[in-house]
């Protein structure tokens, strides 16, 4: 059964860094979301992504974050200059259109030290 | 704004029995969707069971069903003859029915299930 991917599965790195996040989504699905959740708080939505561009984001989802699909197969979430507070798990999901269901990946755990 | 809440942060159920899982949540919407995600030990978010609001029947996935009271704005999920391999953390999540781009699913906090054998 196709499933959703992410790598890598843990990633550390130092607060001021930069980090990409990667995803492989269902190959036939269109729609793109990143989610978060912070350790013992709520999976929050953080980006949606459709055709190429940014359908909707939370007031999470700030300048310091950016998305892109730099080709037919991955998806990735780049935060600029890493804080403490963005240590979190980070969940990519997909879904073949808009109205159907959300499937997941396995997340990646961020620690920023 | 949609809010989601799981009122029972751990439960725990003996092995081939039944467990309920509490979820209730505040719209103004009238059309929308209900989920009840899995997340084993492994992390991958699994979907277990989905409800249209619009639909009177409850939803069941073979030992998985949900008691979808509309009016009440709750929304449980039943575990019958539990397995060993039940045991995860139980998301709901809400989903509006669409319109515009909003088709974020909001979530609640969590339930851990724990089976006993």
């Amino acid at each position: 059964e196709p499933e959703v991917t992410q790598t890598p599965s843990h990633q550390v790195t130092q607060m001021g860094q930069e980090v990409i996040l990667r995803c492989v989504p269902i190959s036939n699905h269109l729609y793109f979301y990143w989610y978060r959740q912070i350790l013992g708080q709520k999976v929050e939505f953080l980006v949606s992504f459709y055709n190429n561009e940014i359908s909707e984001k939370s007031e999470i989802f700030d300048d310091q974050f950016s998305v892109e699909r730099p080709d037919g197969s991955n998806f990735t979430l780049k935060i600029r200059s890493t804080k403490l507070e963005d240590s979190a798990m980070y969940f990519c999901a997909s879904s073949q259109d808009r109205d159907y269901e959300q499937y997941f990946g396995p997340g990646t755990r961020l620690t920023v030290t | 704004a949609q809010t989601v809440t799981q009122s029972q942060p751990e439960m725990s159920v003996q092995e081939a029995e039944t467990v309920t899982l509490s979820c209730t949540y505040d719209t103004s919407e009238s059309d929308y969707y209900l989920f009840w995600y899995k997340q084993p030990p492994s992390r991958q978010m699994i979907l277990v069971i989905r409800q249209e609001a619009y639909k009177q029947q409850n939803a069941t996935e073979n030992r998985f069903s949900v008691n979808f009271q509309k009016a009440a704005k709750s929304f449980s999920l039943k575990i019958s003859d539990s397995q060993l391999g039940d045991a995860a953390m139980y998301f709901c999540a809400y989903r509006s029915e669409g319109g515009g781009s909003n088709y974020k699913l909001t979530f609640g906090k969590g339930t851990l299930l724990t089976v006993n054998p």
